[in-house]
């Protein structure tokens, strides 16, 4: 089975500029989650998403960050404008199962490499 | 927020050496999971444990929820040049807020 999809695999930008990544779940995975990963950092969760409603986006900093999932499948999460401390890789991640009966196990994409300068 | 204490932060260890890391937590987990990170890549699933006091095994892996729950560790025995990479505990509290907190990793350097 193919695996999660993300692209671009690297951006660099300058601050105050716009960016979007772009996420491809494993087919048939309800849950979709963006994580922030800094260097040296484990992974933050950013948002998660049940088919295409918003399960948790606690974390987002809904001023600069958004994200949406239209179709219960893609997903795009931007980030406008950008700031020095948002270089990182956001990683997208999928899961067969949510809710109550979420097991934890995340299947990741290979991340897309963000750097602002 | 929860937090995940991981240690060792580094290791280099002998070609054929076992390895063992652990994590701690101020809080409850109700499943603990351990993944890899090779580098340019997204973290790939090891090991889940879901029930404390359970031990899992995974070829040389080998992996055990604490009794308390508020701990984990994972062992790596007779390690090889693959092994190379950046260690991840997770864990996942009960709840409606089943949100997956990662520890800071565990970079684990194999040396010929």
């Amino acid at each position: 089975e193919a695996g999660v999809a993300q692209s671009p695999r690297y951006k660099i930008i300058e601050k105050r500029q716009s960016v979007a990544f772009w996420c491809n779940p494993i087919s048939g995975h309800a849950t979709l989650y963006w994580y922030q990963q800094i260097l040296g950092q484990g992974p933050k969760l950013l948002i998660q998403f049940q088919n295409n409603g918003v399960v948790d986006d606690s974390q987002l900093p809904k001023d600069r960050f958004s994200a949406e999932r239209l179709k219960g499948v893609d997903s795009t999460l931007k980030i406008q404008p950008a700031k020095l401390e948002d270089s990182a890789v956001y990683l997208c991640a999928s899961s067969r199962t949510s809710g109550r009966a979420h097991t934890g196990e995340l299947f990741f994409g290979e991340g897309s490499r963000l750097t602002v300068l | 927020g929860q937090q995940l204490n991981q240690s060792p932060q580094s290791m280099f260890i002998q070609e054929g050496e076992d390895v063992s890391m652990n994590c701690t937590s101020s809080s409850i987990f109700n499943t603990w999971l351990w993944y890899k990170q090779d580098p340019g890549e997204g973290p790939v699933l090891l090991i889940a444990l879901y029930k404390a006091g359970e031990l899992t095994s995974n070829g040389r892996l080998t992996a055990q929820f604490g009794i308390t729950r508020k701990d984990s560790f994972l062992n790596i025995s007779a390690s090889i040049p693959s092994d190379v990479g950046i260690y991840f505990c997770a864990g996942q509290p009960s709840g409606s807020a089943r949100q997956l907190t990662f520890g800071s990793g565990t970079q684990l350097t194999v040396l010929p």
